[in-house]
């Protein structure tokens, strides 16, 4: 039982127009989300992350929306660029404290076509 | 500032054998998790540690066990191996249980 989903697991996008991946989660007790990118033969780079008491936080090109009625969040990358193609992972974290570990999606492929 | 480093970058072992992989963390990060990549799926959480004391562990059997030192270092140990052990292990340091975690490079391990 997948508890983070994404489920797509590639999304092609025009270099300049605005990506948005998406992720679902089934945990009522996720408080914490998180974004990374992960590069072929590197480990996964920390994006951008929110608190479930947020309904968005935004970073340079980055932000992410969370809604928690739906269990749904989002990140959106605007301006696309051709660096941003990699894999994105999204994560979430239980409330009680991190002694759980993150729990990842199984990640979507992002490609920038130029 | 120095990032988290892994060693080795990739290792060959046959099954029924024993590996250990290293992680140093972040500088004045105390907390080193681990996680197994399987290919095509996302990191999977296999234990924390914080204050050199395993305080948190996921799905894995007790084979995998682990170690954190005083300067916060940490090795994660595999024994019996299986096939399916094959993977890419990713430590992660942070500064505290609930701060981000951010990753290593990982150690490829193959299993023949």
């Amino acid at each position: 039982d997948q508890q983070v989903k994404q489920n797509s697991p590639s999304l092609s996008v025009q270099e300049g127009r605005i990506s948005i991946l998406n992720c679902d989660y089934t945990n009522s007790m996720f408080d914490y989300f998180l974004w990374y990118k992960k590069y072929p033969a590197e480990g996964p780079t920390f994006l951008i992350s929110i608190s479930s008491i947020k309904d968005k936080n935004e970073d340079g090109r980055f932000t992410v929306f969370l809604n928690k009625s739906a269990k749904h969040l989002s990140l959106h990358i605007v301006p696309s660029q051709p660096g941003d193609s990699a894999v994105y992972f999204c994560a979430a974290r239980e409330s009680g404290g991190g002694a759980d570990g993150l729990t990842f999606g199984k990640g979507t492929h992002l490609i920038i076509q130029p | 500032e120095t990032g988290v480093t892994q060693s080795p970058t990739h290792l060959i072992k046959t099954r029924g054998q024993q590996v250990t992989l290293r992680c140093s963390s972040q500088s004045g990060h105390n907390t080193v998790s681990w996680y197994q990549q399987a290919l095509g799926q996302g990191p999977q959480f296999i234990f924390q540690y914080y204050r050199e004391e395993e305080n948190g562990r996921g799905n894995f059997p007790p084979r995998f066990s682990g170690l954190q030192f005083p300067n916060y270092s940490s090795e994660l140990n595999v024994n019996a191996l299986e096939l399916d052990d094959s993977a890419l292990y990713l430590c992660a340091s942070s500064l505290g249980q609930v701060r981000t975690q951010y990753f290593g490079p990982g150690t490829r391990l193959t299993v023949l």
